[in-house]
């Protein structure tokens, strides 16, 4: 499974929104009914850490400006308003067929 | 407090060894899938191996497959990756991580750097 993320890189003025896609190359329904598509943030210097689950629920503390939607083979992270501490790299990594991650996006302050 | 700290990593020659280890604490170790991620340098993440939780399963990225092995203690809480034929497309820093597929991922180490050079 391929998964295709764009933009490569997003400037983005802070308090301004943020979107981030990600498309499969297959289906990420599980045969449970499940669909695990993750969505990670890496801050510079800093080890992945994992914001949404299952498409759309967040992690323990993490803000809620930050939501996932989508389904089947499209996906999008949001960020509602930016701030500082958003600039990193985010990742998006399905768990329905082994595991795989997208090619990640660099969200940085214009 | 889930934590996984990971240690080993270092310079190694092409077609040397490694072993890498990740202590767990915080979560019941034995009840959980564990994983392997690696992230060359400037570059995405790769998952490269994961582990069933009595170790009777184990799966691998093809480009590490005959040459890495994955294990793991139950008892000492801990995960290793033994690296065998290193070679320099091997350079990365490696990541321990809580889990295997579906909701994997969780919990992360800071990472141990092996670097595969002359």
């Amino acid at each position: 499974v391929v998964l295709t993320q764009s933009p490569l890189s997003l400037p983005v003025t802070l308090g301004q929104p943020a979107s981030i896609s990600c498309r499969s190359s297959q289906s990420l329904v599980h045969s449970d009914g499940n669909t695990y598509l993750n969505w990670f943030q890496q801050r510079p210097g800093h080890s992945p850490r994992r914001l949404i689950y299952q498409v759309s629920n967040r992690d323990s503390g993490v803000p809620d400006r930050f939501s996932g939607s989508g389904s089947g083979t499209d996906f999008t992270l949001k960020i509602s308003r930016v701030e500082a501490e958003d600039v990193g790299v985010y990742y998006c990594m399905q768990g329905t067929h082994w595991v795989t991650f997208g090619g990640g996006t660099k969200v940085e302050i214009k | 407090e889930m934590k996984l700290v990971e240690s080993g990593g270092g310079l190694v020659q092409p077609g040397g060894s490694l072993r890498l280890s990740c202590e767990a604490s915080g979560f019941t170790f034995s009840n959980m899938w564990m994983s392997w991620v690696r992230q060359a340098p400037e570059t995405g993440l790769e998952w490269v191996a994961n582990i069933k939780q009595d170790g009777s399963e184990q799966y691998y990225v093809d480009s590490v497959k005959g040459r890495f092995t994955i294990s793991r203690d139950n008892a000492k809480n801990s995960l290793y990756l033994q690296m065998n034929s290193l070679r320099a497309e091997d350079t990365a820093v490696y990541y321990c991580a809580r889990g295997g597929t579906l909701d994997a991922y969780d919990t992360w180490g800071q990472g141990t750097m092996v670097i595969v050079s002359s």
